[in-house]
């Protein structure tokens, strides 16, 4: 069954300092994809990045980045010079082709200012 | 801008009065998602409409139900909610079913039992 691990529940930051969020998933699926959203506050699941089990290039978006590494089932996201309106709550997410998406449990990102 | 659209924001009932959540979409997407997530938690997936295929997971519970009239609107009725159902209902949509599409959200409602 698939699996996805957020070891991190809780990170706090002082504005502009770098953080990593890491996401360990399980799968025994060769063909699967990965997924990043942000719940701000407010309550929406945002969108953040997708990734197939076929690609491994790292992903970068402005501030945004993301690092995919098969060889330890690992998909970790990394925000440079984090911001104030970074505080959300991550979701790392997992789905095999034929199957339902999975969330791990979430990571709580505060950056203090 | 396309979207998925939910209403109310913010819901209350009563313990055992049933009620209902609505979700639409703009974006002409095939499937539609209904999520619960509770505090601190991570969504959990209720059931998803794949056109008018009705898809539930195995563990949702009956007093749980999903209408989808139409390609844009899609219903959660709760028959007789507890105080157990308070909780965020996300709805969701994507363009066609299976693990390679990527979900889009709506804003969510939030359910408060009394």
């Amino acid at each position: 069954a698939q699996k996805v691990t957020q070891a991190q529940t809780e990170i706090s930051v002082v504005e502009k300092e770098d953080v990593t969020l890491d996401c360990v998933y399980e799968t025994r699926d060769t063909t699967y994809y990965l997924f990043w959203y942000k719940q701000p506050p407010s309550g929406e699941l945002v969108f953040l990045i997708r990734r197939n089990s076929f690609d491994e290039q790292n992903e970068i978006s402005g501030r945004y980045s993301w690092n995919f590494q098969k060889s330890t089932s690992s998909f970790n996201f990394t925000i440079t010079a984090s911001q104030v309106v970074d505080s959300a709550v991550y979701f790392c997410a997992l789905s095999e082709a034929g199957d339902d998406m999975r969330f791990g449990a979430g990571t709580r990102l505060t950056v203090k200012p | 801008d396309a979207m998925v659209i939910q209403n109310p924001r913010y819901q209350v009932t009563q313990f055992g009065k049933p009620v209902t959540l609505s979700c639409s979409q703009t974006l002409n997407h095939n499937v539609m998602y209904w999520y619960q997530q509770k505090s601190s938690q991570a969504p959990k997936l209720l059931f998803h409409y794949y056109d008018k295929d009705f898809n539930n997971e195995a563990d949702t519970p009956d007093n749980f139900q999903s209408r989808r009239p139409n390609t844009s609107f899609c219903f959660l009725d709760i028959r007789s909610p507890g105080l157990g159902d308070a909780a965020m209902y996300l709805c969701a949509t994507s363009r066609a079913p299976g693990g390679r599409e990527t979900q889009y959200f709506g804003p969510g409602t939030r359910l408060l039992v009394l």
